[in-house]
C-alpha cells in the first residue's frame, strides 16, 4: 500500500489533455515538495516536476503540476505517443519514512 | 551532462550479500546528497537510503531493518550500497538517484533531479 494514491491507469488520444492525481496526507502536503517522474521500460526515469509546479530544465511545457489541499496533479497537454509511460508522484514526508511514492499511473496513448 | 551508472547487480542466493556501486559524472558529486531507490516487479518505487553530500550523515528506510548500508567516496565520485541477508523480497531494480539541491541537510528531501538506469538484483526463492 503506497502512502500516495494515484489512479492505476489512464488513457487519452493524441492531442488531448489528461490529468493524473496524487492524494496524500498532511504529512506530505504540508510541504510543497511534491515531484512527478516519468518511467519508461529500459530507460532512466525522468523527473518532470518538482516543488509541485516547477519544471525541471529541458522538460516540455506540455507538462504542468498543481496542488489543491492534499491532492497534487500532473497535467499533460497535447498528448503524444511518446508520453506513453508510467508516472509516479513522490514527496518528502514527516511520517519518518522520509520519501514516499505513489503506486504509479500507467498512461496509454490511444 | 549528468550520468549515473549503477553496477553490481545480479543473481544472489538468499541470505547472501551484494554490493552495488554507482559511478557519477557531469556534476560536482561532493556537493549533493545521493539516494538509493528500488522498484520491485509490478510495484511503485521504494526509497531506501540517503547519504549527505559530505558523507557525514545517513538515513534509511525502517523496513530495511539495518541490513543495508549506504556510503560514498567523493574522491572517486562513487556511491555504494552494501546489502546483507538478502531475501526474495529484495528482488528489484536498484537506482542511484541525485538530490536536486546542493549542500543541504538530509533531514528534509527536496526533490530528485536525476536517476540512473538501474541495476537488477534477483534473489531466487
Amino acid at each position: 500500500q503506497s502512502a500516495l494514491t494515484q489512479p492505476a491507469s489512464l488513457s487519452g488520444s493524441p492531442g488531448q489533455s489528461i490529468t493524473i492525481s496524487c492524494n496524500g496526507s498532511n504529512r506530505e502536503f504540508d510541504y510543497n515538495y511534491i515531484s512527478w517522474s516519468q518511467h519508461r521500460p529500459g530507460k532512466a526515469p525522468k523527473v518532470l516536476i518538482y516543488d509541485v509546479t516547477s519544471r525541471l530544465s529541458g522538460v516540455s511545457h506540455r507538462f504542468s503540476g498543481s496542488k489543491s489541499g492534499n491532492t497534487a496533479s500532473l497535467t499533460i497537454s497535447g498528448l503524444q505517443s511518446e508520453d506513453e509511460a508510467d508516472y509516479y508522484c513522490s514527496s518528502f514526508t514527516s511520517s519518518g519514512a522520509h520519501v514516499v511514492f505513489g503506486g504509479g499511473t500507467k498512461l496509454t496513448v490511444l | 551532462q549528468v550520468q549515473l551508472v549503477e553496477s553490481g547487480g545480479g543473481v544472489v542466493q538468499p541470505g547472501k550479500s551484494l554490493r552495488l556501486s554507482c559511478a557519477a559524472s557531469g556534476f560536482t558529486f561532493r556537493r549533493y546528497a545521493m539516494h538509493w531507490v528500488r522498484q520491485a516487479p509490478g510495484k511503485g518505487p521504494e526509497w531506501l537510503a540517503v547519504i549527505s553530500y559530505d558523507g557525514s550523515k545517513e538515513r534509511y528506510a525502517a523496513s530495511l531493518g539495518g541490513r543495508f548500508s549506504i556510503s560514498r567516496d567523493n574522491s572517486r565520485n562513487t556511491l555504494s550500497l552494501q546489502m546483507n541477508s538478502l531475501t526474495k523480497d529484495d528482488t528489484a531494480i536498484y537506482y542511484c538517484v541525485k538530490e536536486g539541491l546542493d549542500v543541504v541537510t538530509i533531514d528534509v528531501h527536496y526533490y530528485f533531479d536525476y536517476w540512473g538506469q538501474g541495476t537488477l538484483v534477483t534473489v531466487p526463492s
